[in-house]
């Protein structure tokens, strides 16, 4: 079973610029959610992908998009980077339904802007 | 006030103790996460529970959904034990966002 992988590891951009990270589901998952956790804070949901559609969206404004494949991978789009993107950037796969699934890492994305 | 309350922020404490981390909620759930995440910012789910009580080798978490409160607790600390301790809980059945705690900070002295 191939656990939740997350590309690029790091990355460095300039304000202004768009930036693609891309997420791997763990086998058999059905369901991303992407998280992006600043310096010294927790985890803030920014949305979820349930079967390629949204499944609910965070306080995050729209040049953050995303998309999810056939295959359950997904990517989450950042448009106009602003310095306060800089951040690491979590996705978690997970089955949806009844009972709630337990919700399964990647390593995450760190993101700095400049 | 966050919906998901951590205490303490720090914890130090020497190898060999008793640890434990609280988290007080004030919404409504269908479970809770404890988490866990080393410098470098990976993350790794401990438990996921909804009542009761799980453990799981010297990690124990417990879950009181009338209190709105969870525990977890180490027993026979070890410096490896040195992490960031996250709360998170799923607030809406059917769409499981998760919210998180702030975190705990622990480091366990040799």
């Amino acid at each position: 079973e191939t656990g939740v992988t997350q590309s690029p590891t790091h990355l460095i951009k300039t304000r202004g610029q768009q930036v693609t990270l891309r997420c791997s589901s763990q086998s058999g998952h059905n369901t991303v959610s992407w998280y992006q956790q600043a310096l010294g804070q927790g985890p803030q949901f920014i949305f979820q992908y349930y079967r390629e559609e949204e499944n609910g969206r965070g306080n995050f404004p729209p040049r953050f998009s995303g998309l999810q494949f056939p295959n359950y991978s997904s990517e989450l789009n950042v448009n106009a980077l602003e310095l306060d993107d800089s951040a690491l950037y979590l996705c978690a796969s997970s089955l949806s339904g009844s009972p709630p699934y337990e919700q399964y890492f990647g390593p995450g994305t760190r993101l700095t802007v400049t | 006030k966050n919906e998901v309350e951590q205490s303490p922020q720090n914890l130090t404490a020497q190898e060999g103790e008793f640890i434990t981390i609280n988290c007080s909620y004030s919404v409504g759930i269908s479970a809770l996460h404890w988490l866990q995440q080393h410098p470098g910012g990976g993350i790794v789910s401990l438990f996921m529970l909804s009542s009761g009580k799980k453990k799981h080798g010297r990690l124990i978490a417990t879950i009181n959904i009338q209190e709105k409160h969870s525990s977890l607790h180490i027993t026979a600390s070890h410096p490896r034990d040195s992490a960031v301790y996250i709360c998170a809980v799923i607030t809406n059945f059917g769409n499981e966002k998760l919210t998180f705690g702030t975190g705990t900070r622990l480091t366990i002295i040799p």
